[in-house]
């Protein structure tokens, strides 16, 4: 059991806007930033989102990241037949050490 | 360019041992902090162990507090991860993956990953 809450599913039409939620607490989406990966099929993971809403160069700004309290969301917009993926939320926990979300399995109809 | 090689995956009986090594290029290896993540098969992302930029500060799971040694040598740009005790449900594909910070206390983000490294626990 992950110590971040993720939909196991998502899914949406072509472009169409989606969100992915991810659950927390205190000791980590409550006071740490959050990062977002997304891990195509057989692939290494690739970050998306660092510091709950910033894009490394490259991302697209179909992608955004935002963080309240706890929690946080990942929304994609324009939803393109390539972002078919599953999706990771991490953060930094007060317990010292990393904690991941379960992830999400992205699927576009 | 960035580069993150994985190595010294294999079969290993239980209780067996393994080292894995990532070998970095296109960057200033001692200036940022590494991380080991995990992947069970067909499984999710399981974060194993972070190493600060100078190696003087280490974290751990709980699943491999005890077991498992992360270090690095940044003369050789090359991190690792020894793997003792190992059991079953250590088989996963081994990721390294570096952060954006020299500290290991916090997470920015893994911004580049290796392809990873298949260890197999199994008699």
């Amino acid at each position: 059991q992950s110590v971040l809450t993720q939909p196991p599913s998502a899914s949406g039409t072509p472009g169409q806007r989606v969100t992915i939620s991810c659950s927390g607490s205190s000791s980590n989406i409550g006071s740490n930033t959050v990062n977002w990966y997304q891990q195509l099929p057989g692939t290494a993971p690739k970050l998306l989102i660092y510091s709950n809403n910033q894009r490394p160069s490259g991302v697209p700004d179909r992608f955004s990241g935002s963080k309240s309290g706890t929690s946080a969301s990942l929304a994609i917009s324009g939803l393109q037949s390539e972002d078919e993926a599953d999706y990771y939320c991490a953060a930094w926990d007060d317990s010292l050490s990393v904690v991941f979300g379960g992830g999400t399995k992205l699927t576009v109809l | 360019e960035v580069q993150l090689l994985e190595s010294g995956g294999g079969l290993v009986q239980p209780g067996g041992s393994l080292r894995l090594s990532c070998a970095a290029s296109g960057f200033t290896f001692s200036s940022y902090a590494m991380s080991w993540v995990r992947q069970a098969p067909g499984k999710g992302l399981e974060w194993v162990s972070a190493i600060s930029g100078s190696g003087g500060s280490t974290y751990y799971a709980d699943s491999v507090k005890g077991r498992f040694t992360i270090s690095r040598d940044n003369s050789k740009n090359t991190l690792y991860l020894q793997m003792n005790s190992l059991r079953a449900e250590d088989t996963a594909v081994y990721y390294c993956a570096k952060d954006g910070l020299a500290v290991a206390g916090i997470l920015l983000g893994y911004d580049y990953w290796g392809q990873g490294t298949l260890v197999t626990v199994s008699s």
